[in-house]
């Protein structure tokens, strides 16, 4: 069964600072690859996704991810944090382009001034 | 605002008792999906419905159902609840390019007391 793994539960950077999150996942092919942002109160927003072709993706707001197979990794990235980014971030696998997508258990971050 | 609706957005019931969530997906999106999040499992897909017909079915539980209207909307139907069952549940919807961007709502939070 597919799986994703996101080690750390809250990581807190300073502004100005860069940002990876980690994301590990499990999959028996090769996976649709996502990350959400869910800030307070709201539901989530896609950032980025990788479904095949070059392994570093761009997204919205300045990050990206890249995908590496050897290591079964999809990181999150952001070469300069804002204090807008404080949020929760999810890391997802699907079996095919929007069909249950299976999230880790989300990396909250927190940037301080 | 991504464009689905969720209502309510807060409800409050007793343990036992029968609750509907009800959501409405993007204009023109035939797919919606339902989530649930709580603390202790974290994002969990529950249904698909795609079109008014199921299309997948995730950790739902036999007391939990859903259906899918033939305008599109979709209601979640939570029963015999328990105080387990106290978490926020989400819609998604996701249209026919399947590009594997859901699109969330802001959620319905159930507590169940």
């Amino acid at each position: 069964a597919q799986s994703v793994t996101q080690p750390d539960i809250h990581i807190t950077v300073s502004e100005g600072a860069s940002l990876e999150l980690r994301c590990n996942y499990s999959y028996g092919a090769t996976p649709y690859l996502f990350w959400y942002v869910q800030s307070p109160g709201q539901g989530l927003q896609l950032l980025l996704k990788y479904f095949s072709g070059d392994t570093l993706v761009q997204g919205i707001k300045g990050f990206e991810a890249e995908f590496k197979r050897s290591q079964s990794s999809f990181n999150l990235r952001k070469p300069s944090v804002h204090w807008s980014d404080a949020a929760e971030y999810f890391c997802a696998v699907g079996p095919n382009a929007g069909n249950m997508l299976t999230f880790g258990g989300g990396t909250r971050l927190m940037v301080k001034p | 605002d991504s464009g689905v609706t969720q209502t309510p957005k807060h409800l409050i019931t007793a343990t036992g008792q029968r609750v509907t969530l009800r959501c409405s997906p993007r204009s023109g999106d035939l797919s919606v999906y339902w989530y649930q999040q709580s603390l202790d499992q974290g994002l969990q897909f529950l249904i698909q419905y795609y079109n008014g017909e199921e299309r997948a079915k995730g950790n739902i539980l036999e007391r939990f159902s859903a259906q899918q209207f033939p305008d599109l909307h979709s209601e979640l139907n939570l029963s015999s609840l328990e105080l387990g069952d106290s978490a926020l549940y989400f819609c998604a919807s996701s249209g026919q390019a399947n590009t594997g961007e859901l699109f969330f709502g802001e959620g319905s939070r159930l507590t169940v007391l």
